[in-house]
């Protein structure tokens, strides 16, 4: 079957606009989580939706950033009036766990590298 | 706060040789660590998962190991391959959240013919 993936996959934006990442999770996963990593660095979390739980939030860097996740599947993750520091690859990772149950792998789409000039 | 670390310097190795790539983390152990490999421009694949009850794991030429002692998960890749370069990223659930979890920068790997 598909894998996740995210769209677009490259995004150039200027200082001061808003941007919306796309990403469309493995049918049937409940949990959905995205990162950001910026050059040579490791994946820094921002967002987790599980199921139809409240999303846990505490690794977005500021109120300029939000996502949501439609009908338990398609997210979006939206960066409002983006900074430079913005630039990244953003990836989308969905995962079948359920509850505190899992342990299950997170399997990534490919990323979206934003460059904000 | 918990935190995994990685040899943020590249490993470079001989074809035929066995790489070892280290994973330390702190506070607690966590119940499960999991190793992802990812190359240039894409995102990490999933490789191998290992409870904090088992000491060892393997996957055809991989090996993980998993020291509560230590605070630390060994991550081998026997008769190394030139397709085996890549970055590894080690990886633990965050406390109270089996789902949600904390990478490590990453180590990589360059296997030289």
């Amino acid at each position: 079957g598909a894998g996740v993936s995210q769209s677009p996959s490259n995004k150039v934006t200027e200082k001061g606009k808003d941007v919306e990442l796309r990403c469309d999770p493995i049918s049937g996963h409940t949990a959905l989580y995205w990162y950001r990593q910026s050059l040579g660095q490791g994946l820094e979390f921002l967002i987790y939706f599980q199921g139809n739980s409240a999303p846990d939030k505490s690794g977005l860097p500021s109120d300029r950033f939000s996502a949501e996740r439609t009908g338990g599947s398609v997210s979006t993750l939206t960066i409002q009036r983006t900074q430079q520091e913005d630039s990244a690859v953003y990836l989308c990772a969905s995962s079948s766990s359920s509850g505190t149950s899992g342990y299950n792998e997170q399997f990534f789409g490919p990323g979206t590298r934003l460059t904000v000039l | 706060s918990q935190k995994i670390e990685q040899n943020s310097e590249a490993l470079n190795i001989q074809e035929g040789k066995t790489a070892t790539l280290t994973c330390n983390y702190t506070n607690y152990s966590p119940a499960y660590l999991q190793w992802y490999r990812q190359d240039p421009g894409r995102g990490p694949v999933f490789l191998l998962l290992i409870r904090e009850n088992e000491k060892e794991k393997r996957k055809e030429r991989l090996k993980v190991t998993f020291d509560t002692t230590l605070k630390q998960s060994l991550f081998h890749i026997t008769a190394s391959q030139p397709a085996d370069s890549a970055t590894y990223l080690c990886a633990r659930p965050v406390s109270g959240g089996y789902n949600k979890l904390i990478f490590g920068a990453g180590t990589r790997l360059a296997v030289h013919p």
